[in-house]
């Protein structure tokens, strides 16, 4: 069965720096693996998405992961933070295919400070 | 183009006490997912429905039951309410429900609260 652990609820970061968040996956098939965004109030919104092509994938807003089968990892990052960038963070996981359910972390939620 | 919408924003409702959630996907689209959100945690899925059919059911208990409309809007049903279904439902739409190629459209939720 898939999963994905992301470590850390909360991630504090000043504007300009390097943002971080981190996800790992468990899955016996190839992972379908996303990151999606979540203002307050709103809905989710689909930042990238991994679906077995290039390893190193970039999103919208200058989000950009990396899928490490090895490390059977998909981290999140952003070079610069901005205070727009505050949110939650989910990553999330399904198989391939026409696979309909699509499992999500627990979120990690991302503060900016000025 | 409207996107994906969800009716009521907020819900206040007793436990026993039976709900409906509606959503309305984007035009076009002909699946819909229904999320359960719970406060602090991330979404949980409970159904997709594609060309009015049940296509995936989550690990929720009976008393969760849905339904997709001819023009493919839907409805999710809560029987016997509990306080453990308070949380935020969310609805997602896509054009034919491959969760893996497509990209999900979701709506702003329903916060339900069960007192």
């Amino acid at each position: 069965a898939q999963s994905v652990t992301q470590l850390g609820s909360h991630v504090s970061v000043s504007e300009g720096a390097l943002v971080l968040l981190r996800c790992n996956y468990s899955s016996s098939v190839p992972p379908y693996l996303f990151w999606y965004v979540q203002y307050p109030n709103q809905g989710l919104q689909l930042l990238l998405k991994y679906t077995s092509a290039a390893t190193l994938v970039k999103g919208i807003n200058g989000f950009e992961a990396e899928f490490k089968k090895s490390e059977t990892s998909f981290h999140l990052t952003k070079p610069s933070a901005h205070m727009s960038d505050a949110a939650e963070y989910f990553c999330a996981v399904t198989e391939g295919g026409s696979a309909s359910k699509i499992i999500f972390g627990s979120g990690t939620r991302l503060s900016i400070r000025p | 183009d409207a996107g994906v919408t969800q009716s009521p924003t907020h819900l206040i409702k007793t436990r026993g006490q039976q709900v409906t959630l509606r959503c309305s996907p984007i035009s076009g689209h002909k699946s819909v997912s229904w999320y359960q959100q719970v406060l602090g945690q991330g979404p949980q899925f409970i159904f997709q429905y594609y060309e009015k059919e049940e296509r995936g059911r989550g690990n929720f208990p009976d008393r969760f039951s849905a339904r997709q409309f001819p023009n493919y809007s839907s409805e999710l049903n809560v029987n016997a309410l509990l306080l453990g279904d308070s949380a935020l439902y969310l609805c997602a739409s896509s054009f034919r429900g491959q969760g893996a190629y497509e990209k999900l459209f979701f709506g702003s939720g329903t916060q339900l609260s069960v007192l």
